[in-house]
């Protein structure tokens, strides 16, 4: 299984909104709703985000959204602030495998 | 409040084996999977493994020769299990709990360990 596939690093500025893309396959992304997007800062754990593609954890701010559409999935994250500066993951469950993304860096400008 | 504790050796020589243990604290740690995920230095999140609630685990198909991921539930403790190390081994190895039945995230996560395989 190849490790889904996200562009390298996005930017905006604050306020803005940015949209990073994650591409599978119809073996994973395809197949199930069990998306997640993971936060990690330097030097920390990852953080979940947003999990069944849409749904978002108790206490992760509302201007987060997750969004899938046949084998790609999507996380926007609008009225960008300093603190989203950070490396984002996504995430597919497969039925006998777990696939990550291999990362975005967003810089807020 | 879930939190996850893990432990183990940071610097390895090559052939050797990892080992790795990850402690449980709050939650019902049997209505759970258990997971573990390493990130090799300046790079992305690689899924190693997982647990399940009888004991059943799946292995990323090219580490599978060489991993055991294994429960203690009278501990609230799983573990991770590495042999043949090689350098290309080295990288920062979390634990993580799996929120699954109907779902799949990792919600909790342990610190993080960092382990350098050298000569």
């Amino acid at each position: 299984q190849s490790a889904l596939t996200q562009p390298r690093s996005v930017s905006g500025s604050p306020g803005q909104s940015v949209t990073i893309s994650c591409t599978g396959s119809s073996s994973d992304v395809g197949s199930y709703k069990f998306v997640s997007w993971y936060q990690q800062h330097p030097g920390k754990a990852p953080k979940l985000i947003i999990y069944d593609v849409t749904k978002r954890p108790s206490g992760v701010p509302d201007h987060f959204s997750g969004s899938k559409s046949g084998n790609t999935a999507s996380l926007t994250i609008s009225g960008l602030q300093a603190e989203d500066e950070a490396d984002y993951y996504c995430c597919s469950y497969a039925g006998t495998y777990v696939v990550f993304g291999g990362g975005t860096k967003l810089t807020v400008l | 409040q879930v939190q996850l504790q893990q432990w183990g050796a940071g610097l390895l020589k090559p052939s050797e084996t990892l080992s790795l243990t990850c402690a449980v604290f709050g939650g019902s740690f049997s209505d759970y999977y258990w997971i573990w995920i390493r990130q090799p230095p300046g790079k992305g999140l690689e899924w190693i493994g997982e647990i399940n609630h009888s004991g059943g685990t799946y292995y990323e198909p090219s580490l599978k020769s060489r991993v055991t991921i294994s429960v203690d539930t009278s501990k609230n403790q799983f573990s991770l299990k590495l042999s043949s190390v090689t350098a290309a081994d080295t990288a920062v190895y979390y634990c993580a709990r799996v929120t699954g039945s109907g779902t799949y995230y990792f919600d909790h996560w342990g610190q993080g360990t960092l382990v350098t395989v050298s000569s």
